[in-house]
């Protein structure tokens, strides 16, 4: 079976700070895709990273980086320099190329960025 | 527009009415997605069609009925639903399938109420 995992339902940290979202997943794949998703209050979701299980270097977009560790299974999210803008809710997921681009997503964890 | 559009964003209905949400991507994708998103669990894929074929359905009571006329537009059809049905349905697309990588759009979703 295909899970992932979000053991943080709520996160807070300070504006300008950094703070690190957890997530683990299983599958017995060796060839599949990481996200990390962001749900705003407004609730449209917006792709925040990825990354290629093939690919050994974390990925990075600007404030937002991700720490893989591929034999424990373990795709957490950095952010740096912690913004407003940044409250919302924030979803793993993986995909398994070959099966119609199917999904995977865990159950989120919201943050709140505090002024 | 651009992106991926949903409508209603809001939506109340009572058990016996019968209903429909859209969905439109203006991304040129040949892949579309419904999910349901319930407070504190995962993302529930529901069907997915690729090149206007349905290829996913996870075990989806029959009271949806999706319906993808062409690759720009999705349909949710809905009928005789109960309670716990309420929830936020969201529509995505993406592009290609098989080995590569494909990145989910999501639309903002509609907020469906079932009294």
């Amino acid at each position: 079976a295909q899970t992932v995992t979000q053991s943080q339902p709520e996160m807070s940290v300070q504006e300008a700070e950094t703070v690190t979202l957890s997530c683990t997943y299983d599958t017995s794949e060796n060839n599949y895709y990481l996200f990390w998703y962001k749900q705003p209050p407004s609730r449209q979701m917006i792709l925040v990273i990825r990354q290629e299980a093939y690919k050994q270097q974390n990925a990075t977009e600007n404030r937002f980086s991700v720490n893989f560790q591929k034999a424990a299974k373990s795709f957490s999210l950095k952010i740096s320099d912690s913004q407003l803008g940044d409250t919302a809710m924030y979803f793993c997921a993986f995909m398994l190329p070959n099966t119609g681009n199917q999904f995977y997503f865990g159950t989120g964890t919201s943050l709140t960025v505090i002024p | 527009e651009t992106g991926v559009t949903q409508t209603p964003r809001h939506l109340v209905m009572g058990m016996t009415n019968k209903k429909s949400l859209k969905c439109e991507q203006h991304l040129g994708h040949n892949a579309m997605y419904w999910y349901k998103q319930s407070a504190k669990k995962p993302l529930e894929l529901m069907f997915v069609y690729s090149l206007e074929e349905r290829v996913e359905n996870n075990s989806v009571p029959s009271r949806f009925s999706p319906e993808c006329p062409n690759s720009s537009h999705l349909f949710l059809h809905l009928h005789t639903l109960q309670p716990e049905d309420s929830a936020l349905y969201l529509c995505a697309s993406s592009q290609g399938q098989g080995d590569s990588y494909n990145e989910q759009f999501f639309g903002p979703g509609t907020r469906l109420t079932v009294l």
